[in-house]
């Protein structure tokens, strides 16, 4: 089944203690892309891929880091958590870089709270 | 720069009826796509439909229609014979050529039976 999956889907943390939301997708996606979701601002782009060891920054980056080591996997790390950074995290893959009007496959989100 | 506005935090429509939700925008760029995507309670990301810029005739999908113009740089849709399934949270999305994809704050539809 194609698919975009995200993990953990539910994580409490602490301010400060790094953690790693993990996403892959299995249909040899170029473009992936981390999408944060908050009450009444929608989702804003936090970073995106277009390809292996290419990576740019979206709307709200700060707090954020990236890699895309494998075409397949576009882990999302939060070095120094904050309360702040509490909030609904989805991650995204779409076909081929450069049809824009692809459409984009979501994963099912991650809770996360930071305390 | 590109935004995308959604000014209707909630709307609320009887089943079988129909309800038209508004999106404006605005990009710098000429060729862009816009999206209208549905969030149901499982908080999973729905494509519901998709209108090309350049393309002049307004897209449908079963029940789903926009109503596109350009020049005012309004996107909305109108969901008709609404049904309890509809109840969802939905976003407007603008996707120009750079490959980022902005949304709306979004609309919560909810449908009474």
């Amino acid at each position: 089944e194609a698919q975009v999956t995200q993990n953990p889907r539910y994580l409490i943390t602490v301010t400060g203690k790094k953690l790693t939301v993990t996403c892959s997708q299995n249909m040899n996606h170029e473009y992936m892309s981390w999408y944060r979701q908050d009450p009444g601002l929608g989702l804003r782009q936090i970073y995106y891929s277009m390809n292996v060891e290419v990576t740019d920054k979206g709307d709200v980056p700060e707090g954020y880091k990236v890699s895309r080591k494998e075409k397949r996997n576009f882990p999302l790390i939060l070095e120094s958590p904050s309360p702040n950074q509490t909030s609904l995290y989805f991650c995204a893959s779409s076909p081929e870089v450069g049809l824009a009007g692809r459409e984009q496959y979501f994963g099912p989100g991650t809770r996360l709270t930071v305390l | 720069a590109q935004t995308v506005t959604q000014s209707q935090p909630e709307m609320s429509v009887q089943e079988a009826e129909t309800v038209t939700l508004s999106c404006t925008y605005d990009t710098s760029e000429s060729n862009y796509y816009l999206f209208w995507y549905k969030q149901p309670p499982s908080r999973q990301m729905i494509l519901v439909i998709r209108q090309e810029a350049y393309k002049q005739q307004n897209a449908t999908e079963n029940r789903f229609s926009v109503n596109f113009q350009k020049a005012a740089k309004s996107f909305s849709l109108k969901i008709s014979d609404s049904q309890l399934g509809d109840t969802a949270m939905y976003f407007c999305a603008l996707r120009s050529n750079d490959y980022k994809l902005s949304f709306g704050a979004g609309t919560t539809v909810t449908v009474r039976a």
